[in-house]
Parts: structure tokens; C-alpha cells; sequence
């Protein structure tokens, strides 16, 4: 079946740097994409969201770009901090209420 | 303002055995669901349901049963337990008004673990 997928399971980033996470999509007709940030021992915290209509958007220091062409998304973190070592996950709903959640990314901040 | 809050925390269950895993919300929110996530994966849709009296299946509904008697509580239920059914149980609600965003809240989760 269809499904999200991360590119990469771990990325490894110095403190204040820019991280890129990156995830690829089968689903056509997904409408919402959205980013989760899931921190050792607690459940997935949203971090930003975009609609199918639309190709980029912003929020405090996260972006997330999307590539409707390639089935592409992307999730920019500026000036990366130790706080943001967590694991990363996108996911995606045609609508339905239904999420389907990739495996995640883990991203580990070095000082 | 409570969030999402998951009981028990841990649970220790023999194959064969039955519980009922605790959600409730305290935001009013219309839509709430059931996941579970095993090492290294995503997490996986195990029923929803989109208000009182209304609940449908996710992704992997075998072996679990829900019911939506209220707008706060959601509690999944566990028949017969069996190891394959081991992994960390979470909880998560939406307001159906938040048409602009997908942001949905998560409670802590459950550890399950049937030996």
C-alpha cells in the first residue's frame, strides 16, 4: 500500500547549524502533511503542518517545504539546539482523519 | 487544562489475558484515535473515532476493541492479549473546528508488554 517514508534514519548536526529532514510520500492524494517532534519517553508533539495547495510554510525557526512534483517534504530547523535531539516523523491524511506516519528520523545535536 | 491523560502508564499483562487502556481529554475535542508504536517504526492507526457513538477502524484494528460513550473518554480494549501486541500504546484528539491545522495532542502513552 501507500505509505510515507523518512530518507534517513539518524542525522547527526552541530549545535547552531541548520538541520534539513527529509521524507517522501506516495499518496497523491494526501491533503495535509505534518511534522512531529517525539522526545525520549513521551508522545509525538506537532510541530507544523501544510496543506496540499501550498508549498512552503513557516513557524518559530522549523520550515517545511513541499514538492508535490516529486512527492517530496522537507522539515528546515534553524539554528539547531541541543533541546531539538528527538526523533522526527512526517506524516500524511488524504482527509479522512487517517494518519500514516513514517518510521522517523532521529536527530542527535552535538555541542 | 489536563491535555491528553493515558492509564496506566506500564503494564505487564500474560498472553491470553484482557485490559482496558484509559484515555481521556479535556479540550471537548470531536476526534480522537488510538496508535501504537513498536521499535524503530512510525506509529501505526489503531481505530478513531470522530464523536460519541462513532468509532471506526485504523490500520491494524485486529485484536483491539473501542467505544466512544462520552466526549472525553476513549478507552481501547485488549480481548486476549498476545505478545505480538507489545509496544507503547498512545492516545491522540483533534478538534474537528481546527480546519486550518492538523494539530493533534498526544497523550504520554501506555508501555504494554505480554509475555
Amino acid at each position: 500500500g501507500e505509505s510515507v517514508g523518512l530518507h534517513l534514519p539518524t542525522l547527526s548536526v552541530q549545535e547552531g547549524d541548520n538541520s534539513i529532514i527529509n521524507c517522501a510520500y506516495s499518496n497523491s492524494a494526501s491533503d495535509y502533511f505534518i511534522w512531529y517532534k517525539q522526545e525520549s519517553g513521551k508522545g509525538p508533539q506537532f510541530i507544523i503542518d501544510i496543506r496540499s495547495n501550498m508549498d512552503k510554510r513557516q513557524g518559530q525557526r522549523v520550515t517545511v517545504l513541499l514538492n508535490k512534483t516529486v512527492k517530496h517534504l522537507s522539515l528546515q530547523i534553524a539554528a539547531t539546539q541541543p533541546g531539538d535531539s528527538a526523533v522526527y516523523f512526517c506524516a500524511e491524511t488524504a482527509g479522512d482523519y487517517k494518519l500514516s506516519f513514517g518510521a522517523g528520523t532521529t536527530v542527535t545535536v552535538r555541542a | 487544562n489536563a491535555g491528553v491523560t493515558q492509564t496506566p502508564k506500564f503494564q505487564v499483562l500474560k498472553t491470553g489475558q484482557s485490559m482496558t487502556l484509559q484515555c481521556a481529554q479535556d479540550m471537548n475535542h470531536e476526534y480522537m484515535s488510538w496508535y501504537r508504536q513498536d521499535p524503530g517504526m512510525g506509529l501505526r492507526l489503531i481505530h478513531y473515532s470522530v464523536g460519541a457513538g462513532i468509532t471506526d477502524q485504523g490500520e491494524v484494528p485486529n485484536g483491539y476493541n473501542v467505544s466512544r460513550s462520552t466526549t472525553e473518554d476513549f478507552p481501547l480494549r485488549l480481548l486476549s492479549a498476545a505478545p505480538s501486541q507489545t509496544s507503547v500504546y498512545f492516545c491522540a484528539s483533534r478538534s474537528k473546528l481546527a480546519v486550518t491545522s492538523y494539530e493533534q495532542y498526544f497523550g504520554p502513552g501506555t508501555r504494554l508488554t505480554v509475555t
